[in-house]
């Protein structure tokens, strides 16, 4: 199993410009979840879903949109990129029935590492 | 807003030494787990405790969990120097806004000194 895959790995964007970072998991997972973290500041949960057809927002959720038509991909999509989305993005997934499955441990991928000029 | 809050944020200690990392959490929970974030890299899931468990054990590892005071412990015995990482705990709410969600506090940066 692959596991949790994230691409790409590095990406600059210029401020205004919109992009997708996706993720994948070969898992079966009923979670997914997308977090950023910040120096100083650990990870902050920005977009989940309990399965396909089903998101909700996080704590950070402005700037940001997600979807999952699929068990396996769960894509992020900036809308508008600007300076303060400056981070580095983890996606993570997690085993379980529904309705309990974030209750489990995570499977983080590698991360995205993104710069907004 | 942060669940846990690790303590100390730094730690520095020599190899073959104990290391203990403390969390502290506000509002009910489910289970608390530690993660390991080795620099540049994504977490790694390292233990789960339930809130009806007291103690845990994972080959060098051992946490406790404390719910009338809402904190946690991390305790890596014999370090090594590939311990050196930052660790995370990290909850799952029982209720509000965060609730079923895994919610991370800022983590403590460990350095074993071979």
């Amino acid at each position: 199993n692959a596991g949790v895959t994230q691409t790409p790995k590095f990406q600059v964007l210029k401020t205004g410009q919109s992009m997708t970072l996706q993720c994948a998991q070969d898992m079966n997972h009923e979670y997914m979840s997308w977090y950023r973290q910040d120096p100083g500041m650990g990870l902050r949960l920005i977009h989940y879903s309990v399965g396909a057809g089903i998101t909700d927002q996080g704590e950070v959720p402005n700037g940001y949109n997600v979807s999952r038509s699929t068990t396996e991909d769960f894509p992020l999509r900036l809308l508008s990129a600007a300076p303060s989305q400056t981070s580095v993005y983890f996606c993570a997934s997690s085993p379980g029935t529904s309705g309990t499955s974030s209750y489990n441990e995570q499977f983080f991928g590698p991360g995205t590492r993104l710069t907004v000029l | 807003s942060q669940q846990g809050e690790e303590d100390p944020q730094a730690l520095s200690i020599q190899e073959g030494e104990n290391a203990t990392m403390n969390c502290s959490y506000k509002t009910s929970i489910n289970n608390l787990q530690w993660y390991r974030q080795n620099s540049g890299r994504g977490l790694v899931h390292l233990i789960l405790i339930r809130s009806n468990e007291r103690e845990k054990h994972s080959g060098r590892l051992r946490v406790t969990l404390d719910t009338s005071k809402k904190s946690s412990s991390l305790l890596i015995t014999a370090s090594r120097a590939a311990d050196t990482a930052s660790y995370f705990c990290a909850t799952v709410a029982l209720y509000g806004g965060s609730q079923g969600n895994l919610i991370f506090g800022k983590g403590t940066k460990l350095s074993v000194k071979p």
